[in-house]
Formats: structure tokens, C-alpha cells, sequence
């Protein structure tokens, strides 16, 4: 069965700090996997997708990809308290346009 | 900025009920979907539509179900009888085809639906 799995946390990290969030996956298949930021009661909202080994950044966000290792991460550089919400990882499904996504991690910036 | 737009944003319904939940895409976007997360659990995907039909469909979307694009702008979903356990947050999303690019989906905010 193809699963993602995320640490669902709470991730507390200071302000101004980096906050590391993880990810693994099984389907060995998955070629794109995306991040996701969900504020409570809200809609997922995308922050960036990666589909190539190695790092990817976006401003203060760096997703990065290991294959090999069915692994995906997301570090948040200089984190904010608006930086607080629980982030879903996703993983596509093979041969298919739909996502599969982990249970998410909560992570809260302390000021 | 364009974006996903759902209504209702919330529906209360009785047990055996039809619901339809209505949604919008972007404009340019070629892919539909149909997300949904109960409270507290993960986001799971029921429906993806392309060119007029349904392209992939979980084990969730059942009989129960249908997703219809009644003209050039509405995308639907439909639920036929609803049972207490259809009770979740139902999320609409849709994306642009890019050869080589993975499909970025945006969501809209949502419909929660309550069933009594």
C-alpha cells in the first residue's frame, strides 16, 4: 500500500531559527513530490514541489529529495511565527495525476 | 491572483440526503479534483477529471458518487444518499498540464460538510 509518512509532531522551533521537516515514502514509483502548508481549518496551500535528487530552494524554503532513500525533506530558514500551521508532504501517485498525503506535521515558531 | 473557488463553504445535510458541492478552477486549468479530510486525519484524493471525464477515482469514490462539469466553468460533486461517515472537509483543486512538470495543484478553501 502506498503511503506517506510524515512525523505529525509538534515541531517547536524558536524565531529565527531553521526548522527541518521530514518525510518518507513507499512507492517507489513516485517521481514528484510537493509541500503543502495547512493553517487550521484551512485549505492546503503549495509551497513547492520537487522532482529531482538533490535540493531545491524557494526563498527561506529548501525542499531537497533522496530517492535512494524514499526520503524528502523541508527546511524553513529563518523561521516566523506566521511560519506556524502543519505541513503536508505529497507524493504523487505512479502513472497517475493524483497525490497522496502524509498525516502532515504541526510546527510552531516560538517568538 | 486567480484561485479555487468552493461553495458552499459549509453544508449541513440530513442521512440519506443528496448533497452537490460546487467548485470553480482556475480559469487555464485543465485538471480537476476532488480532495477530502475528515477532522484531524489526512487530506485523501476521491477524483481526478480530464477532457470531460473522469481520468482516476479512488476506492472511496464509491456508487455513492459522481463529478459532473456541467458547462465551461463549474466543476461538481455529487453525493447520492450521504451517510454519517461522509461527514468531512471536501476540497476542490485543479492544475495546469505542463509536459515534463509535475501538476501543481490548488486547492480551494473548502466545503465542510455535516451529516445528521
Amino acid at each position: 500500500q502506498k503511503e506517506v509518512e510524515q512525523n505529525s509532531g509538534p515541531l517547536s522551533v524558536p524565531e529565527g531559527a531553521i526548522a527541518s521537516l521530514n518525510c518518507t515514502y513507499s512507492d517507489r514509483g513516485s517521481q514528484s513530490f510537493f509541500w503543502y502548508r495547512q493553517y487550521s481549518g484551512k485549505s492546503p496551500e503549495l509551497i513547492m514541489f520537487i522532482y529531482s535528487n538533490g535540493d531545491k530552494e524557494d526563498g527561506r524554503f529548501t525542499a531537497q529529495l533522496n530517492k535512494a532513500s524514499q526520503y524528502v525533506s523541508l527546511l524553513i530558514r529563518d523561521s516566523q511565527p506566521s511560519d506556524s500551521a502543519t505541513y503536508l508532504c505529497a507524493a504523487d501517485q505512479t502513472g497517475a495525476n493524483n497525490l497522496f498525503f502524509g498525516t502532515g506535521t504541526r510546527l510552531t515558531v516560538i517568538p | 491572483e486567480p484561485e479555487v473557488t468552493q461553495t458552499p463553504s459549509h453544508q449541513v445535510t440530513q442521512m440519506g440526503q443528496e448533497v452537490i458541492l460546487r467548485c470553480v478552477p482556475i480559469s487555464n486549468h485543465l485538471y480537476f479534483y476532488w480532495y477530502r479530510q475528515i477532522l484531524g486525519q489526512k487530506v485523501e484524493f476521491l477524483v481526478s477529471f480530464y477532457n470531460n471525464e473522469i481520468s482516476e477515482k479512488s476506492e472511496i469514490f464509491d456508487d455513492q458518487f459522481s463529478v459532473e462539469r456541467p458547462d465551461g466553468s463549474n466543476f461538481t460533486l455529487k453525493i447520492r444518499s450521504t451517510k454519517l461517515e461522509d461527514s468531512a472537509m471536501y476540497f476542490c483543486a485543479s492544475s495546469d498540464l505542463w509536459e515534463g512538470y509535475p501538476p501543481e495543484a490548488f486547492f480551494g478553501q473548502g466545503t465542510r460538510l455535516t451529516v445528521v
